[in-house]
């Protein structure tokens, strides 16, 4: 099993909607969450990053972690075509490295 | 945007070459790191280091090695490239937990 596990996409929605990308995880120990953004051709960029569990909210996007579930999403509020790319979600330990999840694909339709 | 670049962006080489990817960061940060990013795939880490003259391995076993003389040059050279090298190898730096990538190398072996 690996340790992060991430919907696998492709997602495609119309302009507008509500966009909800998950991850779930086994290890109990991980503390910090992130989500990055990956561009066509570009590198990831970070978009979120929460502690431990609870909401975090910025601007259209909110990343939401449930520690006892092991289970952490990002939603996305009325979608537009310039969050068409892959979303990562990242999560770690205090003392290890990131482990990032293989990324869902997310194409926004005008 | 960060400032952290890689050269060449992309490159198609034959079986059996030397090849260096670069990459440098003007930012100061001591980590830095290089991934391996396969279509649908996680980020794999091959290479880690935490200051000047410090390397280590990552989890993903790989036959490339890695040199940091200064805070901001991290190459990454492969002696002997063959087919399975063929990936995008995405390097980064850290400031704390949140990571800088830069915008990758596409290799090509043929």
């Amino acid at each position: 099993q690996k340790e992060v596990e991430q919907d696998p996409g492709p997602l495609s929605v119309p302009e507008g909607a509500i966009v909800s990308l998950n991850c779930t995880y086994s290890n109990s120990a991980f503390q910090y969450f992130m989500w990055y953004r990956q561009y066509s051709r570009k590198g990831p960029e970070l978009l979120m990053y929460t502690y431990s569990s609870g909401n975090k909210e910025d601007g259209r996007f909110t990343a939401q972690v449930d520690k006892s579930s092991k289970y952490i999403s990002l939603f996305i509020r009325d979608s537009q075509p310039s969050d068409s790319a892959t979303y990562l979600c990242a999560m770690k330990t205090s003392y290890d490295k990131v482990i990032f999840g293989p990324g869902t694909s997310l194409s926004v339709i005008p | 945007e960060a400032d952290i670049y890689q050269t060449p962006r992309y490159l198609v080489i034959g079986t059996g070459k030397k090849i260096t990817l670069e990459c440098s960061q003007t930012m100061g940060h001591d980590k830095m790191y290089w991934y391996q990013q396969d279509p649908g795939m996680e980020l794999h880490l091959i290479h880690y280091s935490y200051g000047v003259n410090s390397t280590e391995k990552g989890d993903l076993s790989s036959e490339s090695t890695v040199s940091r003389i200064r805070t901001e040059h991290f190459p990454l050279t492969l002696e002997s490239a063959r087919p399975s090298h063929t990936s995008q190898y995405l390097c980064a730096s850290s400031l704390g937990d949140t990571q800088y990538f830069g915008p990758g190398t596409r290799l090509t072996v043929l």
